[in-house]
């Protein structure tokens, strides 16, 4: 039983590059999150999912497309990388908080963008 | 909207001392409540949640802390700090739509020897 899983651990990137961040989670959780942290304003949520075909913006979704084809795998997608984008990225997955559980995190995507 | 203030960035403490994390929120209905640990390079980890019943609770590697709904708080305590303490505590509240957890901006606490 993994848990959480974030691919890859560390990247960096050139200004206008793409990539996708893979989260994958063994756990059957409906609902899964993407949050990105910086210094001094926590974790932010970027967009999650509440089932498989469904995502939702959050509250900085600007930069980002998600994709949660399969239930135990939500991608996170830049199209074109910029230098504010540089961050730490959190997958997250559980079931519905009011079944008094809480969410679990991966260890984290550091990205750099030059 | 929902919101959460920890007023103190960093904390300094001795070992062996008493700890207090401060946490405010704002939210419009009972809220759920969570107070995470997150050591230099790592993930978060869930120390204690409060969703309902007794406003005292009891979580891992003896922390507690208690909800307080006149005071819109919900502290985190320890009686006696130790150095592997030292980590960043982030408070955070949860919508009763399950869907969505809001994040203060984390007390880095440091632990004097």
């Amino acid at each position: 039983n993994a848990g959480v899983t974030q691919t890859p651990k560390f990247r960096v990137l050139k200004t206008g590059q793409s990539m996708t961040l893979l989260c994958a989670q063994d756990m059957n959780h409906e609902y899964m999150y993407w949050y990105r942290q910086d210094p001094g304003m926590g974790l932010r949520l970027i967009h999650y999912s509440v089932g498989e075909g469904t995502t939702a913006k959050g509250e900085v979704p600007d930069g980002y497309n998600v994709s949660r084809l399969k239930k135990q795998n939500f991608l996170l997608g830049l199209e074109s990388a910029a230098p504010s984008q540089t961050s730490v990225y959190f997958c997250a997955s559980s079931t519905p908080l009011a079944e008094q559980e809480t969410q679990y995190f991966g260890p984290g995507t550091r990205l750099l963008v030059l | 909207a929902q919101s959460v203030t920890q007023p103190d960035i960093h904390i300094t403490v001795s070992e062996g001392a008493s700890l207090e994390l401060r946490c405010n929120y704002s939210y419009g209905a009972t809220p759920y409540l969570f107070w995470y640990v997150q050591s230099p390079g790592q993930g978060l980890q869930l120390l204690l949640k409060y969703f309902s019943g007794d406003t005292l609770v009891q979580g891992i590697k003896g922390f507690e802390a208690e909800f307080k709904r006149s005071q819109s708080s919900f502290n985190l305590r320890k009686p006696s700090v130790h150095w592997s303490d030292a980590a960043e505590y982030f408070c955070a509240v949860g919508n009763n739509a399950g869907n969505m957890l809001t994040f203060g901006g984390g007390t880095r606490l440091m632990v004097k020897p």
